[in-house]
């Protein structure tokens, strides 16, 4: 099966400087890759994700890149905020959306210094 | 987005006792809703696959006849932990999948943090 690792477990940054999460995936079939922010106590919450044909995607404060042929695919958060503080989750699946369920990295924890 | 109503958000029972926890997409229709389990400071871990109109999908380990799961029509699932243990206490959440927008996408509830005393 897909296996998924998450680097680092716990990242700190100042405020106003960027965050770089990092995965890696086993399966070669995989091609649907999103990230979530998990507040304590809630849910996941989908902010963005990235599907195996395209190689990178922005979303304001936030990107993603894939690298299909290493297996690897990045979190990039720029201008960090307090509010970005959360665990934060890659995953990967091979079919859409994620329909034979996902597989989930350990889960980074993003630390905020004012 | 789309919405996945996850209820109860906490639920305390003794042991012994069933608990229900419904997992609701409240503006699309989900032929496929997935309940993980999520254990302090842990990743979560897949439980089953729920497709309705149909049996589960149990990942290996996953007790079925411990974690009944029901989905019953496209916006409802349920999971009941029966007979529930100390041991089965942890975050539980459920996600289901929605075809709005550009391609599938999963969206989660906001999770049950069950405690069995």
């Amino acid at each position: 099966g897909e296996n998924v690792e998450q680097h680092p477990s716990t990242l700190s940054v100042q405020e106003g400087d960027s965050a770089v999460i990092k995965c890696t995936y086993s399966d070669s079939a995989s091609n649907y890759f999103p990230w979530y922010k998990q507040e304590l106590g809630k849910g996941p919450q989908l902010i963005i994700d990235i599907r195996s044909n395209v190689g990178e995607k922005k979303d304001q404060r936030i990107a993603v890149t894939l690298n299909k042929t290493a297996k690897h695919f990045s979190l990039h958060i720029t201008e960090t905020q307090p509010e970005d503080s959360a665990v934060y989750f890659c995953a990967a699946s091979r079919t859409r959306g994620g329909a034979d369920g996902l597989t989930f990295g350990k889960g980074t924890h993003l630390i905020i210094q004012p | 987005g789309a919405v996945v109503s996850q209820h109860p958000s906490r639920v305390i029972c003794k042991s012994g006792t069933s608990v229900k926890i419904e997992c609701r997409s409240l503006d699309f229709q989900a032929t496929t809703m997935f309940w993980y389990r999520q254990f302090p400071k842990q990743s979560l871990m897949l439980m089953a696959t729920s497709n309705e109109g149909s049996k589960a999908t149990y990942e290996q380990g996953v007790e079925k006849d411990k974690f009944l799961i029901n989905h019953a029509s496209l916006t409802l699932s349920t999971l009941t932990v029966t007979s529930a243990h100390p041991e089965d206490s942890s975050f539980y959440i459920c996600s289901a999948e929605s075809s709005q927008g550009p391609g599938e996408k999963l969206f989660f509830g906001s999770g049950t943090q069950l405690s069995v005393l």
